[in-house]
């Protein structure tokens, strides 16, 4: 069975401070791979999608940039983080070529800058 | 932006069948219509999708009215666990960030005791 791992659970970064989140997928190969947001109290946005290593394409303007050194590995990283990054990080990945399924969500990454 | 339009929130009795609506006036031929589910501080859940028949699982019901402009999400037996925003979404079958799934603001249900 394929499964979605997301870290860390929680985070408090500074103003300024560099940021990484790592996202993998087990039990599957050549997923698509995304990276969500949710501000508080708002809706799920996409920012950035993958359908291969080093494919990257980014659906919002921002601070953050996004990486896929692997197949199955999903990196989302900023240099210096805002206040207005704040927010829960939801990766997720969807089966490539097979466009009626949906996506598997990981369990998220709740970030708090401060 | 999202396709769909649907009511911000609903309430439901535990135990009765909870039937959340979704208008999709716009939709093509060839889009999908999806149900994922949001309970508080978790992520997405997928629960259903269908493209022009009625569809049915283990943990609801999608109903397609015949000209596909709109769909409701029926849970059967709503119990407290199922409090969470609903979102439908339409999302085609296409390559590239048209067929990217795109979250509109949902339908908070709350299933009170």
């Amino acid at each position: 069975s394929q499964t979605i791992h997301q870290w860390p659970a929680t985070l408090v970064q500074p103003v300024g401070s560099p940021l990484s989140l790592e996202c993998t997928v087990e039990g599957t190969s050549n997923p698509n791979l995304y990276w969500y947001r949710q501000a508080a109290g708002r809706g799920l946005q996409l920012l950035f999608y993958s359908v291969g290593i080093g494919q990257i394409s980014s659906e919002v303007p921002q601070n953050l940039s996004a990486s896929r050194p692997q197949d199955r590995q999903f990196i989302l990283s900023s240099k210096k983080l805002l206040l207005s990054d704040s927010g829960f990080y939801l990766c997720a990945w969807s089966w490539r070529g097979r466009l009626a399924y949906g996506y598997t969500f990981g369990s998220g990454t709740r970030l708090t800058v401060v | 932006d999202a396709k769909t339009t649907q009511p911000p929130s609903m309430d439901c009795a535990e135990g009765r069948a909870a039937n959340l609506p979704c208008n999709h006036s716009t939709i093509s031929g060839n889009e999908y219509v999806y149900w994922y589910r949001q309970i508080h501080s978790q992520g997405p859940q997928y629960i259903i999708h269908g493209l022009k028949n009625n569809e049915t699982n283990e943990m609801a019901s999608l109903i397609i009215t015949e000209d596909r402009k709109s769909s409701t999400l029926i849970l059967p037996h709503a119990t407290l666990r199922d409090t969470a925003v609903y979102y439908c979404i339409v999302r085609g079958n296409y390559g590239g960030s048209q067929g990217n799934l795109i979250f509109g603001k949902g339908t908070k249900l709350s299933v009170k005791p």
